[in-house]
């Protein structure tokens, strides 16, 4: 079946620094990816996606590339901001067609950000 | 207005109760889901369904009974609650693979 593999946390940055969350894949066919983010004691938010290969998702400085060739879809940010400590979840869906849209979660990785 | 929201936001209950969670969305779309995030901050599906068909159960407790009386609500029966259900239970909804909206979530705790 489908999975979806982050790496792990907890990370922890100083304010400004670079920011990379791996993320891979196993999924027949062309999935749709996105990435999701939780701050504490909410629910989740569509940070970007990207539904085919080599399309770039982008939103709030930060970005992510699909690349079939190594089936991976990395999150990075150029320089972080305290008010991204949050969780991060990278997802894909099914693009069987039909209407499973089952999205499968990676397990999440825990962002803090220091001031 | 609220997407797709979810009531109520807290709920704490006796092992043994039975409990409901209900979930609406005012996006018009087709699908809507229920997922469960254990302690762990995992997030897993439980029920998908489209236009009130139920289409996605993954291996869940036969305790567990959604139901969709029409394509904008899906609700969420738990009988005879068990501690291991403590968790935070995420309503969603969408219209294709493109992407879902995500309800605020429940948290229940079983004492």
């Amino acid at each position: 079946g489908d999975s979806v593999t982050q790496m792990e946390g907890p990370v922890t940055l100083s304010e400004e620094a670079f920011l990379t969350i791996n993320c891979t894949y196993t999924a027949t066919g062309y999935p749709s990816l996105f990435w999701y983010v939780q701050y504490p004691g909410e629910g989740l938010q569509l940070l970007l996606k990207a539904t085919k290969a080599d399309d770039k998702g982008s939103n709030k400085g930060f970005e992510a590339t699909y690349r079939k060739e190594t089936t991976s879809f990395h999150l990075e940010k150029g320089s972080v901001q305290v008010s991204d400590s949050a969780v991060y979840f990278c997802a894909l869906t099914p693009n069987s067609g039909g209407s499973n849209y089952k999205l499968t979660f990676g397990k999440g990785t825990l962002l803090t950000v220091n001031p | 207005d609220t997407a797709v929201s979810q009531t109520p936001k807290y709920l704490v209950t006796q092992m043994g109760n039975d409990k409901s969670i209900k979930c609406e969305q005012n996006l018009g779309h087709d699908t809507m889901y229920w997922y469960k995030q254990d302690s762990k901050k995992f997030l897993k599906i439980m029920f998908s369904y489209n236009n009130k068909e139920l289409i996605i159960n993954e291996t869940v407790p036969n305790r567990f009974s959604p139901k969709s009386p029409d394509k904008a609500h899906l609700n969420l029966h738990i009988n005879s609650l068990e501690l291991g259900d403590s968790a935070v239970y995420f309503c969603a909804s969408s219209q294709s693979s493109k992407g879902y909206t995500f309800g605020s979530g429940t948290r229940l705790t079983v004492v």
